[in-house]
């Protein structure tokens, strides 16, 4: 079966620009995540949508970075006026999730994209 | 809060060595450990998860890692190393009443020498 889909896989954009980011999880996984990684700084949690709940917001850095999820599938992070710290590749993952599946909540990765701000 | 130390940012180890990557964490309340490992421009793929039982744990690619909860401790070893483990490695812990939500360490890359 498929596995997590990101696109673009690479995107080079300018400072100041706005840039999309794409996320596609698995079928029937309810729960979707965000991170960053950075050189050096491993795996930065963004962002976390859990079914129909409110997301979980607490991970982005600043109020340029926003996230959706249509239909409780595909999510869009977006960042906005980039800047050159935000060069870093963005991980999208998905699981089962929901609480109560007594730690089964394997998250699976999508390739990510890596994002260069000039 | 939780939180993930991986004490090691870089361990280079010859091929056919022995290898542990070590990894610490604090919580407050009982969890749940994964490393997950990350070859050259992919994401992250699952290596092993402890969640209760055997405090010592088989992965894939022949890892293990062994819980050991005195010292907060989820080390992760391999008798022999291969080039094909060249990798970043990470540690991450869960809340056992919060497991939607899961907190990585910085990760270890891993360098296999010929």
């Amino acid at each position: 079966g498929a596995g997590v889909s990101q696109s673009p896989s690479n995107k080079v954009t300018e400072k100041g620009k706005d840039v999309e980011l794409r996320c596609d999880p698995i079928s029937g996984h309810t729960a979707l995540y965000w991170y960053r990684q950075s050189l050096g700084q491993g795996l930065e949690f963004l962002i976390y949508f859990q079914g129909n709940s409110a997301p979980d917001k607490s991970g982005l850095p600043s109020d340029r970075f926003s996230a959706e999820r249509t239909g409780g599938s595909v999510s869009t992070l977006t960042i906005q006026r980039t800047q050159q710290e935000d060069s870093a590749v963005y991980l999208c993952a998905s699981s089962l999730g929901g609480r109560g599946f007594a730690g089964m909540n394997i998250q699976y990765f999508g390739a990510g994209t890596r994002l260069s701000v000039l | 809060a939780q939180s993930v130390t991986q004490l090691d940012s870089q361990v280079p180890v010859f091929e056919e060595a022995p290898v542990e990557l070590r990894c610490n964490y604090s919580s407050s309340v009982s969890v749940y450990l994964f490393w997950y490992v990350q070859y050259p421009n992919q994401g992250l793929q699952l290596l092993l998860k402890y969640l209760s039982g055997s405090t010592l744990v088989k992965g894939i690619n022949g890892f293990e890692a062994e819980f050991n909860k005195s010292q907060t401790s989820f080390h992760l070893r391999k008798p022999s190393v291969h080039i094909s483990d060249t990798a970043e490695y990470f540690c991450a812990v869960s809340d056992l009443y919060r497991d939607d939500k899961i907190i990585f360490g910085k990760g270890t890359r891993l360098h296999i020498l010929p």
